[in-house]
């Protein structure tokens, strides 16, 4: 059984810039959420995909943007990137929407915004 | 904001002696889960405790839970200097669909 994975593991953007990241959920997961962790904080939840629909968003401006794909992979987009978008971003795959599971995080992708 | 605050923020202990960490949070809940992060890595999931459950145990660890409090504790027993890492609390509201709020975390560091 694959876990979660995402892609890539170190990114380093200009502000202003946009950038994608990426995610393929454990086999038979189809929920995927993502998190941003600030250094030193605990995770913030961006959003969550369910069959391709986002289901919830947390406090993240409309900038932060997401698509899940058929197979349950998900991507997610930050447009005109500011320096407090620097940060871990943590793509979570769940078996079901409901709230009594456990979810399986990836290894985040760590985003450095100049 | 975060739902949670884990107490103490940082946490030092020998070898052997055991870690407790403990999580407040503000309202209802579906369930309360601890989750273990390595250098600010990926998060692993430690155990999942339910509203109506108070106490549960998963090989060295032990949850409790107290709703009337809102709050939980999350005990390590006999440590070792592999459980150095930052563990978190996060809770999912009663009702609500399958996202985590998390606390900011307490760093525990285990000396040999």
């Amino acid at each position: 059984e694959t876990g979660v994975t995402q892609s890539p593991t170190h990114l380093i953007k200009t502000r202003g810039q946009q950038v994608t990241l990426r995610c393929s959920s454990q086999s038979g997961h189809n929920t995927v959420s993502w998190y941003q962790q600030a250094l030193g904080q605990g995770p913030q939840f961006i959003f969550q995909y369910y069959r391709e629909e986002e289901n919830g968003r947390g406090n993240f401006p409309p900038r932060f943007s997401g698509l899940q794909f058929p197979n349950y992979s998900s991507e997610l987009n930050v447009n005109a990137l500011e320096l407090d978008d620097s940060a871990l971003y943590l793509c979570a795959s769940s078996p079901s929407i409901a709230g009594g599971r456990e979810q399986y995080f990836g290894p985040g992708t760590r985003l450095t915004v100049t | 904001s975060q739902q949670g605050e884990e107490d103490p923020q940082a946490l030092s202990i020998q070898e052997g002696e055991n870690a407790t960490m403990n999580c407040s949070y503000k309202t209802s809940i579906n369930n309360l889960q601890w989750y273990r992060q390595n250098s600010g890595r990926g998060l692993v999931h430690l155990i999942l405790i339910r509203s109506n459950e108070r106490e549960k145990h998963s090989g060295r660890l032990r949850v409790t839970l107290d709703t009337s409090k809102k709050s939980s504790s999350l005990l390590i027993t006999a440590s070792r200097a592999a459980d150095t890492a930052s563990y978190f609390c996060a809770t999912v509201f009663s009702g609500g669909y399958n996202k985590l709020i998390f606390g900011a975390g307490t760093r525990l560091a285990v000396h040999p």
